[in-house]
């Protein structure tokens, strides 16, 4: 196991609601990466946080925001869901400055959008 | 110019048999090329990477062939085992990560008994 754990494992909400998906880092990691894995796809950068302030972001609107805490967890928020939303989101954790080499993935969360 | 291409889509293999998964990418200014194994139900796990300073890298029985002129690189799987049915991915970086870690689509292997 990695260290770096996700909640909820599965969640089903409905078009244009608001939902919350949290991280808790590996021990030790300051910062923290998360993807959207569409089915079938590789995971695609949304942002990346590190000593609780966004430190880079892919291609995604607005809506998609986060938050990083004092002891290094995280969470994703993702307003006004949209059916596409539907996806495995990873967070991964790593050590600023290590990079790649250090990035380890949580399980995911699945996220069914009705 | 981001964008990471893989092939094939799935790989059917012997136990036994040598398992070849091709990349290519655009970006020249890629620095970093680790390839991640992802089982059902569990996040991406590095399982080796590669510098373009080198043209190859071994670790037991996986290899990375690096080919910088033609901007290929690809993972070599020798002896393939069940235990290594998963979906491989591919990815590049500048820097290790951040918005420039772009993944390959994935490749479905299974491996037959």
């Amino acid at each position: 196991e990695t260290g770096v754990t996700q909640s909820p494992t599965h969640l089903i909400k409905t078009r244009g609601q608001q939902v919350t998906l949290r991280c808790s880092s590996q021990s030790g990691h300051n910062t923290v990466s998360w993807y959207q894995q569409a089915l079938g796809q590789g995971p695609q950068f949304i942002f990346q946080y590190y000593r609780e302030e966004e430190n880079g972001r892919g291609n995604f609107p607005p809506r998609f925001s986060g938050l990083q805490f004092p002891n290094y967890s995280s969470e994703l928020n993702v307003n006004a869901l949209e059916l596409d939303d539907s996806a495995l989101y990873l967070c991964a954790s790593s050590l600023e400055g290590q990079g790649a080499e250090t990035q380890y993935f949580g399980p995911g969360t699945r996220l069914l959008v009705l | 110019q981001q964008q990471v291409k893989q092939s094939p889509q799935s790989l059917i293999v012997q136990k036994g048999g040598i398992s070849i998964i091709n990349c290519a990418y655009e970006n020249t200014a890629f620095d970093y090329f680790p390839w991640y194994q992802q089982f059902p139900g569990k996040g991406p796990a590095l399982l080796i990477a590669i510098r373009p300073d080198v043209s190859e890298k071994k670790e037991g029985r996986f290899t990375i062939s690096f080919n910088k002129s033609a901007k290929q690189f690809s993972l070599h799987i020798m002896d393939s085992q069940p235990g290594d049915s998963a979906t491989y991915f591919c990815a590049a970086t500048i820097g290790g990560y951040g918005q420039n870690f772009v993944f390959g689509p994935g490749t479905r292997l299974s491996v037959l008994p």
